[in-house]
């Protein structure tokens, strides 16, 4: 069975770092890019970055609302996704889902599944 | 960057209704169009990936259609658990981008 499990959220003060992890299970990981997404609460999904695979030199994508403050990486032998955050600001607060992209013949890809999610708060 | 517009933004309906979801993109993505549920609390799920392909284990009555812009994702026959909100997503250009979702309510 695919497991993602997210952790390390929690209640940051505006400016603060975090750093949140995306333990996997059940598929290569290796083989698989590996997204960030976030919801508000009470809102809709917002894509936060990706991270490709080796062949693809791990590259990095990123929201502009997040680019120069967010950094995804990802560790192969551990199975795991990281996303650190640095310069939080309030409007970051959100539940973090992590999610495998399924990448199919043609280029058609796809997030699934996902994590269930950790939620960060940035308040003072 | 690829807009995504999802109508309409909230929708009431009947058990055993037709309801039909539409999503729009702000220029031409192919298929390259993904449809996702996300019950309240709960993590989102592949419903219909490539516009039109049905996730395994998802029922039949789920369809996905559309191409180049314009996509629909249609429930027939609406039961009790497909009450939930509803996001298209764009796979043809990073950044990936989501509809502001459509909630399907119990009318």
């Amino acid at each position: 069975e695919v497991q993602l499990v997210e952790s390390g959220g929690g209640l940051v003060q505006p400016g603060g770092s975090l750093k949140l992890s995306c333990a996997t299970s059940g598929f290569t990981f290796s083989g698989s890019a590996m997204h960030w997404v976030r919801q508000a609460s009470g809102k809709g999904l917002e894509w936060v970055g990706r991270i490709r695979t080796k062949p693809d030199s791990y590259a990095t994508d990123y929201a502009a609302s997040v680019k120069g403050r967010f950094t995804i990486s990802r560790d192969d032998s551990k199975n795991t996704a990281f996303l650190e955050m640095n310069s939080l600001k309030i409007e970051d607060t959100a539940v973090y889902y992590c999610s495998r992209l399924i990448s199919a013949h043609g280029g058609y890809n796809w997030f699934d599944p996902w994590g269930q999610g950790t939620l960060v708060t940035v308040s003072s | 960057d690829i807009q995504m517009t999802q109508s309409p933004s909230s929708l009431s309906a009947s058990v055993g209704d037709r309801v039909t979801i539409t999503c729009r993109a702000s220029q031409s993505i192919s298929t390259y169009l993904n449809w996702y549920q996300q019950k309240p609390g709960k993590v989102p799920k592949l419903l219909v990936y490539s516009a039109s392909s049905l996730q395994s284990g998802v029922p039949s009555r789920f369809s996905g259609s559309g191409s180049g812009t314009d996509f629909t994702l249609t429930i027939n026959s609406l039961q009790p658990e497909d009450f939930a909100t509803y996001y298209c997503q764009q796979s043809y250009s990073i950044p990936c981008s989501f509809g502001q979702g459509t909630k399907l309510e119990i009318k």
